[in-house]
């Protein structure tokens, strides 16, 4: 049974600083892996998606990775900005019956303080 | 680019009253459908997805159910309304395996 980790629950930074989110997976038979972006109360917002074949993939200060052999992601967010704040999850795409199931971590609730 | 439809927004509903949640899309043509529910601490777990008209599958035995109308129109319902239907519930769509886009959502509270 697939398991998705995210460390940490919960973070706060400084604005300006560098940042690193992990996500970790136990079984590593994934088709994709897709990072959000949840703001309270709100939808989804797709951030990124890397392929099982890929390592990362970067959008403006966003940049993901993908170790699928260890079973670990990690998005890095440079130079922070208060409006990054948000809950962001990690999410490993399963193939089966047709279908792209995806498992969620718990996310990670990150604040950015002025 | 897609865009993802969902109503009503918010839900009030008494235990034992019957459900009906729309999810439209617009933008593209035979999606891959997914209802999700995010409860208080407890994530986002996948409910039902639709590979095609008529094409429903349920991942978690529960007093819900799902349908698929037309091609691009996914409803989720209930019958009766037990407390631990409440949440927040989330349509998604997605072109085969790849990437899924997600709607605003519609929060239900079962009083």
């Amino acid at each position: 049974k697939q398991e998705v980790t995210q460390i940490p629950a919960a973070l706060s930074v400084p604005e300006g600083e560098n940042l690193v989110l992990n996500c970790s997976f136990t079984d590593s038979a994934i088709y994709n892996l897709q990072w959000f972006r949840q703001d309270p109360g709100k939808g989804l917002t797709s951030l990124l998606l890397i392929q099982s074949s890929q390592r990362e993939q970067t959008s403006g200060r966003l940049n993901a990775s993908l170790d699928k052999s260890s079973g670990r992601s990690t998005l890095y967010i440079a130079a922070s900005q208060p409006g990054d704040s948000a809950t962001y999850l990690c999410a490993v795409c399963m193939i089966y019956n047709q279908g792209g199931k995806l498992i969620f971590g718990q996310g990670t609730e990150l604040s950015v303080k002025p | 680019s897609q865009t993802i439809h969902q109503w009503p927004a918010t839900l009030v509903q008494p235990v034992g009253s019957p459900l009906s949640l729309e999810c439209t899309v617009e933008g593209t043509s035979n999606p891959n459908l997914y209802w999700y529910r995010q409860a208080a601490g407890r994530g986002l777990q996948l409910l039902f997805y639709s590979v095609g008209i008529g094409q429903i599958s349920s991942e978690v035995p529960q007093n819900l159910s799902a349908s698929r109308p037309q091609d691009r129109q996914f409803i989720l319902s209930s019958k009766k309304l037990l407390l631990s239907d409440s949440g927040f519930y989330l349509c998604a769509c997605s072109g085969g395996y790849n990437e899924q886009f997600f709607g605003p959502g519609t929060r239900l509270t079962v009083l």
